[in-house]
């Protein structure tokens, strides 16, 4: 089975642009789809983006999600953070027997 | 409002065997795959079991597999998992969670999650 690899942490300043990739280990990005779900201390997880680039329902359009072949990676974007986007992030994705993958988490300080 | 609820969660013996519930409300139940998702303390999201809106089909994790029963009662708009020879490593926060349909008709729903505990 393949594996997503997420950064452990990422840090930026309010109102600033970060990206979190996750990378496939094997087989296509593109082959399956990716969500990248949001989840604050001490709460449940939420969806935020769903099929490689969709927001779900009331997600800001701060937040966008990409694939890219040639690095084999989904990306999460956050535009003009906020502090209230501090948070972990994790991308997941199907295998061909429609088992989810989860990457490992990546922990977003707004600082 | 939208909710679903775990129950069931306790501290358990290992090798026993627990049944988490997730009732689902305001929403069409029938119409949602739904799953559980489980979080050990401190550490990330892993996948445990899925099942199509009708009951089927089932897909389960390798680390449950053999051991664990996911179902669901559409009758009764529950959830189920039977978790049979608990081992000390399945010890997390169980969430259900419910999707259904595609962009841009996709809805999904969290539930707030139910600890269990596996320790003599």
């Amino acid at each position: 089975n393949f594996m997503l690899t997420q950064p452990h942490s990422v840090s930026e300043s309010p109102g600033k642009t970060v990206t979190i990739p996750c990378t496939r280990s094997s087989g296509s990005i593109d082959s399956n789809y990716v969500r990248w779900y949001q989840q604050r201390p001490g709460s449940s997880p939420a969806t935020v983006i769903y099929e490689d680039n969709q927001r779900s329902s009331g997600v800001p359009d701060r937040f966008s999600g990409s694939i890219d072949s040639s690095s084999n990676s989904a990306s999460l974007t956050i535009s003009g953070l906020k502090t209230e986007d501090e948070a972990d992030y994790y991308c997941q994705s199907y295998d061909n027997n429609n088992n989810w993958v989860f990457g490992g988490g990546t922990r977003l300080t707004v600082l | 409002e939208v909710q679903l609820l775990e129950s069931g969660g306790r501290s358990v013996q290992p090798g026993g065997s627990l049944r988490l519930s997730c009732a689902a409300s305001g929403f069409t139940f029938s119409n949602y795959a739904m799953s559980w998702v489980r979080q050990a303390p401190g550490r990330g999201l892993e996948w445990v079991s899925s099942l199509g809106g009708s009951g089927g089909p089932t897909y389960y994790a390798n680390s449950v597999r053999g051991r664990f029963t996911i179902s669901r009662d559409n009758s009764k708009n529950i959830l189920y998992l039977q978790m049979n020879s608990l081992r000390a490593d399945d010890t997390a926060v169980y969430f259900c969670y419910g999707e259904s349909g595609y962009a841009p008709n996709y809805f999904d729903y969290w539930g707030q999650g139910t600890l269990v505990t596996v320790s003599s």
